[in-house]
Formats: C-alpha cells, structure tokens, sequence
C-alpha cells in the first residue's frame, strides 16, 4: 500500500462546477497536508496545506481534513478551463519529509 | 528572493556518463528536498537535509546517487554512470521546518 493514495482520474468536469479531489494515507503520524498543482512539463506548485480538522478556504479552493478517517480533499469551485492539471496530495510527519500521492489529472470542459 | 533556482534545466547525457544538478533555496529556507519525477506519476522523494546534515537517504536510491548541501546553501545532486532508467525531472524544493515546500523549476535528465 502507498503511502498516499489518489484516484488517478481524469476527473473531468464541466466548466463552472465543482470539481472534488480525494486522498488518504497511512502514516498516522503525519501532521500536515499539502495540495499541489502541477501543469504538463511543469514543477508543482503549492495551492494550499492544512493541518488541523475541519475545513479550510483559500478563494475558489477548500481543502478539508479529517484525521480519524485519514483522509483529505480539495473542492474547486467555479472550475475554469485553467484549472485543468494533475493535482498532488502530500503529507508530512514532524521532522519528516514530504510524501506525495501520485496525482489526479483533472480536466474541465468548456 | 527569486524562490528555488535549479540549474541547468535540461541536460542530455550518454549512458555511463555522470552528471549534476544544482540547487538553491529560498535563502531562509533550512530544509531542502530532492525528488524524482516520471511521466504520470508523482514525485519520489530522493533525500532530504536540513541545514548541511543529511537527515534522509530513499532506500530505493541507488548508490551511484549522491547529494551534498556545504554549508547549508545550495545543494548538488550527482547521479554517477547513468543509466536509461535515471531519465525523469529532478525536482528540488525548500522549506522551513514546520512550513510548506516551494519547488524550484526541475531538471530535465535524459539519457540515451
């Protein structure tokens, strides 16, 4: 079992909806949570990080996190055909490194 | 600060040769991260130092794989005698202890 755990998708949405990524992981120690963006041929480039439960709001992007359920996600709303890339899900314990999920491709439609 | 700079951006490279990459941090950045990164998957984490000690080694790194940070500044990533399989986008990214990592713009390896 990995580590981290995403759908790889393509997750394909319509433009001006919601589009709901997914991730859990398996190391209870991990302490904070990290949402990537990464365009074709591109380095990833942070969205947003969380690291307490509940919600978290950042413009048209929410990430929520629920550590019992050792789970996380990203809600993008008003999706935009600019939105359309591989999204990265990683987690770190304390003192530790960053390890990542291997990314849903994300594709909305016009 | 400009954020990460990684250099050169793309290297091609025979097999057998041996190459290395550079990096450097945002400057109050005390941890620095190396991963590689194959088309469709996402990035496995290399090694990690903080400050000039190197505190993470992957177990899947191979030996020919070495990384220093002198002085806790920039780093280098020297890959020895490569291979067709080392072909993938090395990534560096930088961090404070506890905060998020920004990545620099990746190095292109191919080997042929």
């Amino acid at each position: 079992q990995k580590e981290v755990e995403q759908n790889s998708g393509p997750l394909s949405v319509p433009e001006g909806a919601i589009a709901s990524l997914n991730c859990t992981y398996s190391d209870r120690g991990s302490q904070s949570f990290f949402w990537y963006r990464q365009y074709s041929g591109k380095s990833p480039e942070l969205i947003m990080f969380i690291y307490s439960n509940g919600d978290k709001e950042d413009g048209r992007f929410t990430a929520q996190l629920n550590k019992a359920s050792q789970y996380v996600s990203l809600l993008i709303r008003d999706s935009q055909p600019s939105d359309s890339a591989t999204y990265l899900c990683a987690s770190k314990a304390a003192g530790n490194k960053l390890t990542f999920g291997g990314g849903t491709r994300v594709l909305v439609k016009p | 600060d400009t954020g990460v700079s990684q250099d050169p951006r793309h290297k091609i490279t025979k097999r057998g040769q041996n190459v290395t990459f550079r990096c450097d941090p945002i400057s109050e950045h005390n941890r620095l991260y190396w991963y590689r990164q194959t088309l469709g998957q996402g990035p496995e984490f290399l090694t990690y130092f903080q400050n000039e000690a190197q505190l993470e080694k992957s177990r899947l790194l191979s030996d020919r794989f070495s990384a220093e940070r002198p002085k806790g500044s920039f780093s280098t990533l020297e890959i020895q005698r490569t291979e067709q399989g080392d072909s993938a986008m090395y990534l560096c990214a930088s961090s404070l202890d506890k905060g998020e990592a920004f990545f620099g713009q990746g190095t292109r390896l191919t080997v042929v």
